[in-house]
C-alpha cells in the first residue's frame, strides 16, 4: 500500500551505461521530485515536475534527464552514467495544496556506477 | 541565496533524555520551514512544518519545533526520547508558493539505552 514506489531498489552499471530510474505515486499528487543523497550534502534536488508533461530543473541537473509521463509516473534518466553519479536516489511527491512542503518519499534506489 | 544549516552532525542521548536539534536558515522573504526524519535504510518522513502564526508547532510522536525570526532558527525538540527516535533528522526550507525543498545536511541522533 506504499504510496511512492521506486524501481529498481539497487542498480549497478558501468561508466557510460544507460540507466532509467522509475517512480510511481498513488497519492494523486501534482508535484513529483527527484533527489540524490550523498554523505555531507543532505538531499539535493535534481529535477521536479508540476504535472504530466511538465519538467523543472533543480539544483544539480547536469548529467540527468527526467520525464513525467503521467500524473503517477516520473522517470530519471542517466544516458552516460559516470562514477560521480553513484548515489542514493529518492523520489517524492507532494500535493500542490501544501505548496510542496509536505513531501512523501519513496524507499530510494541505490545506484553504483563502476 | 537560500541556505539551511544544521550545526550538529551527530547527537548522542540516553533514552528518556530531552534533545534539541538546531536549524538555522538564511532567507529574507516568506518561507516554509519543515523537519523530516529518516530512519536507517528508509525514505524521509515529514514531521512538522511552520509558515506563520504560533511559532511553536507540534508534530508527530512528541516532537515540536519553535520558529524564531530574530535568530533565523527553527529548532526541533523532544522532551523524552525513545530508542526508536534514533534516525537522521533534516531541516528544510522552501519559498512561499512552493517549488521544492532545500535540505540541511542532517543531524544523526543516536539514542542509547
Amino acid at each position: 500500500e506504499a504510496a511512492v514506489t521506486q524501481s529498481p531498489r539497487n542498480k549497478v552499471t558501468v561508466t557510460g551505461g544507460n540507466v532509467t530510474l522509475s517512480c510511481r505515486q498513488t497519492n494523486s499528487h501534482n508535484y513529483m521530485y527527484w533527489y540524490r543523497q550523498d554523505t555531507g550534502h543532505g538531499l539535493r534536488l535534481i529535477h521536479y515536475s508540476y504535472g504530466a508533461g511538465n519538467l523543472q530543473i533543480g539544483d544539480v541537473p547536469d548529467g540527468y534527464k527526467a520525464t513525467r509521463t503521467t500524473q503517477e509516473d516520473f522517470f530519471l534518466l542517466l544516458e552516460l552514467a559516470s562514477p560521480s553519479q553513484t548515489s542514493l536516489y529518492f523520489c517524492a511527491s507532494s500535493d500542490a495544496a501544501t505548496g510542496g512542503v509536505e513531501q512523501y518519499f519513496g524507499p530510494g534506489t541505490r545506484l553504483t556506477v563502476l | 541565496t537560500q541556505t539551511v544549516s544544521q550545526s550538529d552532525a551527530h547527537v548522542t542521548v540516553f533514552e528518556g533524555d530531552s534533545v534539541e536539534l538546531r536549524c538555522n536558515y538564511s532567507y529574507g522573504g516568506s518561507i516554509y520551514l519543515s523537519w523530516y526524519i529518516q530512519h536507517h535504510g528508509r525514505g524521509l518522513q515529514f514531521l512538522l512544518k511552520y509558515y506563520s502564526g504560533n511559532p511553536v508547532v507540534q508534530g508527530v510522536n512528541g516532537f515540536k519545533a519553535e520558529f524564531s525570526k530574530s535568530d533565523s532558527s527553527f529548532h526541533l525538540r523532544k522532551a523524552s526520547v525513545h530508542w526508536s527516535d534514533s534516525a537522521v533528522y533534516f531541516c528544510a526550507v522552501s519559498y512561499q508558493g512552493g517549488r521544492a525543498l532545500i535540505f540541511g545536511t542532517g543531524t544523526t541522533v543516536s539514542v542509547s539505552p
